[in-house]
């Protein structure tokens, strides 16, 4: 089952902030968050292990609550540059065989859209 | 070039024909992917393999065949194509270890 992302879609004016949800029905072992740029490749962003840990890259950072299987992407002062498809993949604890090799299960992605 | 490629880039086809789309990476990574992208589901993962020779079914396999016999390459074969495999399709790869996939540009495929 894929992993249900809020909102859907977002429209932000230059500098503004935005949150980005990802919530699943399985308890998990990881949250992936990947950007997408319109016509290209997903792009990486970072990775949350269970631990409930936070991690941030310059004005992007993210949570992972392991007790409700959610994370949340925040993007601080957004750039024109954040606009794109973003999206999370999660690998289940049920399924988890170690070392990266499975795949992942990704949201439906959340479009954002930041205006000058 | 270092990386990893996907060929071709966009390719049409008809209904019934196999069509095989190419992955490529530079990098020896163990771990590759396929995931398939459509309007509404977002990525869904295909089939993957941790290694040469190992090989594993994804949320979709249905209709498509993988192969991968040197650690470099991951084709993707549509045995018949039909009409609801037309999709783009991103190959990824990551090393072994790491969640951190790195994804191909991605084929174009329709289906006529």
């Amino acid at each position: 089952q894929q992993p249900v992302q809020s909102p859907q879609a977002v429209i932000l004016r230059e500098g503004e902030d935005a949150v980005i949800n990802c919530s699943s029905s399985k308890a998990l072992y990881s949250v992936h968050w990947y950007r997408q740029k319109h016509g290209e490749a997903p792009v990486f962003l970072m990775i949350l292990l269970k631990g409930g840990e936070q991690k941030g890259h310059e004005k992007i950072s993210a949570s992972f609550n392991e007790k409700k299987q959610q994370s949340s992407l925040y993007l601080t002062a957004s750039q024109l540059s954040y606009s794109g498809t973003y999206f999370c993949g999660t690998v289940p604890l049920l399924t988890y065989s170690g070392g990266g090799a499975d795949g992942l299960t990704f949201g439906k992605g959340t479009h954002l859209i930041i205006q000058p | 070039d270092a990386g990893i490629t996907q060929s071709p880039r966009y390719k049409i086809t008809e209904t019934g024909r196999q069509v095989t789309l190419m992955c490529h990476q530079t990098w020896s990574h163990s771990y590759m992917f396929w995931y398939r992208q459509d309007l509404g589901h977002g990525l869904r993962l295909i089939y993957y393999s941790a290694a040469a020779d190992i090989t594993d079914k994804g949320e979709v396999p249905d209709g498509y065949v993988v192969s991968r016999s040197k650690t470099e390459n991951f084709p993707l074969t549509l045995e018949s194509a039909t009409r609801s495999q037309t999709s783009v399709y991103f190959c990824a790869s990551s090393v072994a270890g790491s969640y951190e996939q790195y994804f191909g540009p991605g084929t174009r495929l329709t289906v006529t």
